[in-house]
């Protein structure tokens, strides 16, 4: 069982509204990333960090900003949240080769 | 550019059934290929990861072959169950950080 969370699960906001998704890990790993994905189509990378203080922009540009004070930890915020924000995120963080990226449980966002 | 492109889009078989879906890659240089399973709304799971010189790798009912000269793999799925309803997706790793992600296969079993 892989040891990383993801809070809340699920959350419904209104529009304008600030929300900051959490995300967990507890293996020790340096490399955290954030996906978003809408249902039934892929994953897109939106952010990721190499260890603390280092922190990337993946490959789809998005109005969230993260930030990696601790290793364990990979906040993902949306300082004003739109609908266009609805969507599934998840959070992955993986080791040294030849480990896998294990991922969270994800959050489905929805904003009304 | 590097891509991960998978086939089929989506898959239909009758439970018991032996199915195999495909990935083809352009990542240069290549580290390593994964292949998740991903239930609706939940996380990806690992099934199997394979290096350069590894051709084959099973985990019980999956089999992936990887072919590095012509940057091919697939996954075999033997006496499919319900259970193997998900989408399957294909991961490229360039190194130890980028993972490029396919598209995914939507397999479905049906009884």
């Amino acid at each position: 069982e892989a040891d990383i969370y993801q809070t809340p699960r699920y959350l419904v906001i209104g529009t304008g509204k600030k929300i900051t998704l959490e995300c967990s890990q507890t293996m020790g790993h340096d490399k955290m990333y954030w996906y978003q994905q809408d249902p039934g189509m892929e994953l897109h990378l939106i952010h990721y960090s190499y260890g603390v203080n280092s922190t990337e922009k993946g490959d789809l540009s998005s109005e969230s900003t993260v930030s990696r004070i601790r290793t364990e930890h990979f906040p993902l915020t949306l300082e004003s949240a739109r609908p266009s924000h609805t969507s599934q995120y998840l959070c992955a963080s993986s080791g040294d080769f030849p480990k896998g990226a294990f991922f969270g449980q994800g959050t489905r966002l929805t904003v009304v | 550019k590097n891509q991960v492109e998978q086939s089929p889009q989506s898959l239909i078989i009758l439970e018991g059934k032996n199915c195999t879906l495909q990935c083809n890659y352009t990542v240069s240089p290549f580290s390593n290929l994964r292949w998740y399973k991903q239930d609706t709304g939940r996380g990806p799971v690992s099934l199997t990861i394979m290096t350069f010189s590894e051709n084959t790798k099973s985990n019980g009912r999956y089999t992936a072959t990887l072919d590095a000269d012509t940057k091919q793999s697939s996954l075999h799925i033997t006496a499919s169950q319900l259970s193997d309803s998900a989408s399957y997706i294909c991961v490229v790793s360039e190194s130890n950080y980028q993972l490029i992600w396919g598209a995914g296969t939507k397999l479905i079993i049906k009884p």
